[in-house]
């Protein structure tokens, strides 16, 4: 089994809502990530934890907080985003880092 | 700064013939290498990967070639599936402990019957 589970798939938020983005996966995976991916880019990486702790940000701003409750899940918790912030979120899962990453089928994030 | 270039943003093939996808990398510390495949609104799935240690790797229809000298892998589908029509990326891991995958910009790959 390879799947990594996402919630929800769409969502619509104002500049000022507070939301958030889960991720799930129960391969036994010590990796997790979050990516950005916007209209016929590639993926771009956000955050890395690797054993629950993060070991990577990519320079994201603040509005953008993730947390790791555990080694299954994945939440990305979201505030006072700007309409440029519409995109895919696509989390993803690997044995370890280093290892081939699979990816949920994202979130289709629109704010308004 | 592109370190994984896929320097075809299309492809067409004809069914049952061969698809070639190409990609270039500029950092020499790359060691792994990975192909995804992306339908519209979905996540990248997983196709192949290939260690630097290797100079091909072969799964059903997917076959990765690597050239380490000229800094190169290809992905051959052979044949070519109308249901192969995706966006194609290749991506490198530095082999370090982080887990950073620098992606190419992709490759649309349209097969037609």
């Amino acid at each position: 089994d390879t799947e990594v589970t996402q919630t929800p798939k769409h969502l619509v938020m104002g500049m000022t809502n507070k939301k958030s983005l889960k991720c799930e996966q129960h391969m036994g995976h010590r990796a997790m990530y979050w990516y950005k991916q916007k209209a016929k880019k590639p993926p771009e990486l956000m955050f890395v934890y690797s054993y629950e702790k993060l070991s990577i940000n990519e320079s994201v701003p603040s509005r953008f907080s993730p947390e790791c409750p555990n080694s299954s899940l994945l939440n990305l918790h979201l505030h006072a985003l700007q309409p440029e912030d519409s995109a895919l979120y696509l989390c993803a899962s690997s044995q370890d880092p280093g290892y081939e990453q699979y990816f949920g089928p994202g979130t289709r994030l629109t704010v308004t | 700064d592109q370190q994984v270039k896929q320097n075809s943003p299309s492809l067409s093939v004809q069914e049952g013939r061969i698809s070639i996808l190409n990609c270039d990398y500029t950092n020499s510390m790359f060691d792994y290498f990975l192909w995804y495949k992306k339908y519209p609104a979905e996540g990248p799935t997983f196709l192949i990967s290939i260690s630097s240690i290797k100079d091909k790797n072969e799964d059903g229809r997917f076959t990765v070639f690597l050239n380490k000298s000229a800094k190169h892998l290809s992905l051959h589908i052979v044949p070519s599936q109308p249901g192969d029509s995706a966006v194609y990326f290749c991506a490198a891991d530095r082999g370090s402990t982080l887990g950073r995958l620098y992606f190419g910009r992709g490759t649309q790959l349209t097969v037609w019957p």
